[in-house]
């Protein structure tokens, strides 16, 4: 079946440097793509989201890229923070249209 | 703070016992959503509500029943639950129902269910 994945799943990286979470994804036919974080103890917090009209879209210090000829999908931190340490996970539309495809998860730890 | 509120954070239930999770929110929100999400691993979908009825079913055992009261609440009342089922219970919620699934959801921070 259709499936999100991301080919690392830890990333250990240290304070101040950037941060690139990658996900692949299956499904041609997504159109809208997601970042989550996850804390320990909490539920996902949306981060970025990006449609398939658009290969690059940017918030406050982080950056999502999609390739859709690779079907890829990356998040970038800029200047990673102790606070970004959390489980960060890429989503995709379902087939249903109505619900998420979550990928495995990324855990990305940040060293000072 | 999470816009979506989960009540309990916790709860511990024997297999026996007839429990309910609640979840609440007030963004005016027309789709709400049930996900089990066990250790280590991403949200897995167990229920969808759009406009207040329920849209999907993910093949979820009986002993599973949703309940949406109207468009602000979502509960799911659990009835002899197996070990199996000890997870993080996770509710989210999207601004427009139907099939829009173009859109965020905004999850709440789960009940954490342990069946003993």
């Amino acid at each position: 079946g259709e499936s999100v994945g991301l080919h690392l799943p830890t990333l250990s990286v240290q304070e101040g440097d950037n941060s690139i979470i990658n996900c692949a994804y299956s499904n041609s036919a997504s159109d809208y793509f997601i970042w989550y974080k996850q804390e320990s103890g909490k539920g996902p917090q949306f981060i970025i989201d990006i449609r398939s009209n658009m290969d690059k879209r940017q918030g406050q210090r982080v950056t999502v890229l999609l390739n859709k000829t690779v079907k890829h999908l990356s998040l970038q931190i800029a200047a990673t923070q102790p606070g970004d340490s959390a489980v960060y996970f890429c989503a995709e539309v379902s087939n249903s249209g109505y619900a998420l495809n979550f990928g495995k998860g990324t855990s990305l730890l940040v060293t000072p | 703070d999470t816009e979506v509120t989960q009540t309990p954070k916790h709860l511990v239930m024997g297999m026996t016992n007839k429990k309910s999770l609640k979840c609440e929110q007030h963004m005016g929100h027309r789709a709400m959503y049930w996900y089990k999400q066990k250790a280590k691993k991403p949200p897995e979908l167990m229920f969808v509500y759009s406009y207040e009825k329920l849209s999907i079913n993910e093949s979820v055992p009986s002993r599973f029943s949703p309940e949406c009261p109207n468009s602000s609440l979502l509960n799911l009342h659990l009835h002899a639950l197996q070990p199996e089922d000890s997870a993080l219970y996770l509710c989210a919620s999207s601004q427009e129902g139907g099939r829009a699934g173009n859109q965020p959801q905004h999850f709440g921070d789960g009940t954490r269910l342990s069946i003993l």
